[in-house]
């Protein structure tokens, strides 16, 4: 129990260009979500906080206009990184929770900006 | 603050027995966790202790809390190659239950 999933694993786009992630809850209900941004060799930095059906809470220094969260559903909730540039390439990773205590990971989106 | 330290790199042999080691600073810490990552993949969660608790066994995994001292530490008995990874230990505090608060990671690499 407890799958996250995410896609794509690997995503390379051009500069300017937006690229779109999805997390996705397999066999349990998330009330929250949260977007993660981990650098090489690297601990993770939350990026936000999102529950089904309203905005996302952003931690400082995180654009919020840059990095749109949409939580549509119980089981996902999509970044969506608009005019990527060669800075956003990071590995982004995904969490979901039914509990405020139990965050599941997904598996990450490696994403690179040419 | 709410800093959460760990020691960069541990490298034991095959067989042994491997502890990992956490310090936090924020004494109002609720749960806290210890996150298994494997090269070019997301988390996974190994176990979790609730600070009212000392010790927490899971199989080959044995957690230690020390609250007052504000130190947490995973033992891994009989080290395995397949427990190479980066480990982090975690903490969730008492007034954002929402934020998992992430220590720096340590290295773990067995040798055989």
């Amino acid at each position: 129990g407890a799958v996250v999933s995410q896609h794509p694993s690997w995503v390379i786009c051009k500069s300017g260009t937006s690229v779109k992630i999805e997390c996705r809850s397999l066999d349990f209900q998330a009330t929250t979500m949260f977007w993660y941004r981990q650098f090489p060799k690297q601990s993770l930095m939350l990026m936000a906080t999102s529950n089904e059906g309203s905005k996302a809470t952003y931690e400082q220094g995180v654009e919020k206009d840059k990095f749109l969260i949409n939580h549509a559903s119980l089981t996902l909730s999509t970044l969506t990184v608009t005019s990527a540039h060669p800075e956003d390439s990071s590995f982004y990773i995904c969490s979901a929770a039914s509990r405020s205590y139990e965050q599941y990971f997904g598996p990450g989106t490696r994403l690179t900006v040419t | 603050g709410e800093d959460v330290e760990q020691s960069l790199f541990l490298s034991v042999r095959e067989g042994d027995s491997s502890v990992i080691n956490c310090t936090y600073t924020d004494s109002s810490s609720t749960y806290l966790y210890w996150y298994k990552q494997e090269p070019g993949a997301g988390l996974q969660l190994l176990t979790y202790i609730f600070s009212n608790m000392d010790m927490k066994q899971d199989q080959r995994l044995t957690v230690l809390l020390n609250k007052k001292d504000k130190h947490l530490s995973l033992r891994i008995a009989d080290t395995q190659t397949g427990d190479s990874a980066i480990y982090f230990c975690a903490e969730i505090l008492s007034y954002n239950t929402d934020k998992l608060i992430f220590g720096t990671g340590t290295r773990l690499q067995v040798f055989p």
